[in-house]
């Protein structure tokens, strides 16, 4: 099946750790997204990269960071610099031409 | 700088009714305007959008939605209300002049709680 697919689902991160969420996708997209969501604050973005080998800051990349060595994938560290980093995160792609972003089911980040 | 706008926390719905959730917007150009849905513990599912053209989009579900530029409103209908439509509702916007492809200029609303009582 054609779509994103994040993993973990759950995962949980001890004080001064860092952790990295997978994003791979097999839709051809250009261009990756990484958005941030926590409970009556909508989705804030993070990073995005609209080729291979380069990427962008978003609205709150501190304590965050990014590669993309493949087309397909984009994985997101969450770095000990996060000091408030549980929330539900959530990875999106798009055609670096076309404007309709599609969203995969999302990873829960809990700060133990 | 381009805004949206999502007045409701949360809207209750008899099933079979028809309903309505608000969107207005602010950008400094033409918008392009989206609807997404996101049910418990999943991702965002795109229902529509408006680039351009009519001002009644169709999309997914039986939902549709209504591009009003005077009043800069995109609200979301659908005639008749499933339980199975209850979740939570985000508005979209990016501006037509953002350079550049892509959706790194999306900008979110807050979302709406849509709840279908049966």
């Amino acid at each position: 099946d054609g779509g994103i697919t994040q993993s973990p689902k759950y995962l949980f991160r001890k004080e001064g750790q860092n952790v990295t969420l997978s994003c791979e996708q097999n839709l051809n997209h250009d261009a990756m997204y990484w958005y941030r969501q926590d409970p009556g604050q909508g989705l804030r973005l993070i990073y995005y990269s609209q080729i291979v080998n380069d990427f962008q800051k978003g609205d709150i990349a501190e304590g965050y960071s990014v590669s993309r060595e493949k087309k397909e994938s984009f994985p997101l560290t969450v770095t000990s610099a996060q000091k408030n980093p549980t929330a539900f995160y959530l990875c999106a792609s798009s055609f670096s031409s076309g404007n309709t972003i599609y969203f995969g089911e999302g990873s829960w980040l809990t700060v133990v | 700088a381009q805004s949206v706008a999502q007045p409701e926390d949360q809207v209750n719905v008899a099933e079979g009714n028809p309903l309505t959730v608000k969107c207005t917007y602010s950008v400094s150009g033409n918008p392009y305007l989206f609807w997404y849905v996101q049910y418990p513990n999943r991702g965002l599912q795109f229902l529509l959008k408006y680039i351009t053209g009519d001002n009644l989009v169709k999309g997914s579900y039986g939902f549709e939605a209504e591009f009003n530029k005077s009043q800069t409103s995109f609200h979301l209908k659908k005639p008749s209300a499933l339980v199975s439509d209850s979740a939570l509702y985000f508005c979209a916007v990016r501006d037509l002049r953002h350079s550049g492809g892509g959706a790194d200029g999306l900008t979110f609303g807050k979302g709406t709680h849509l709840i279908i009582q049966p």
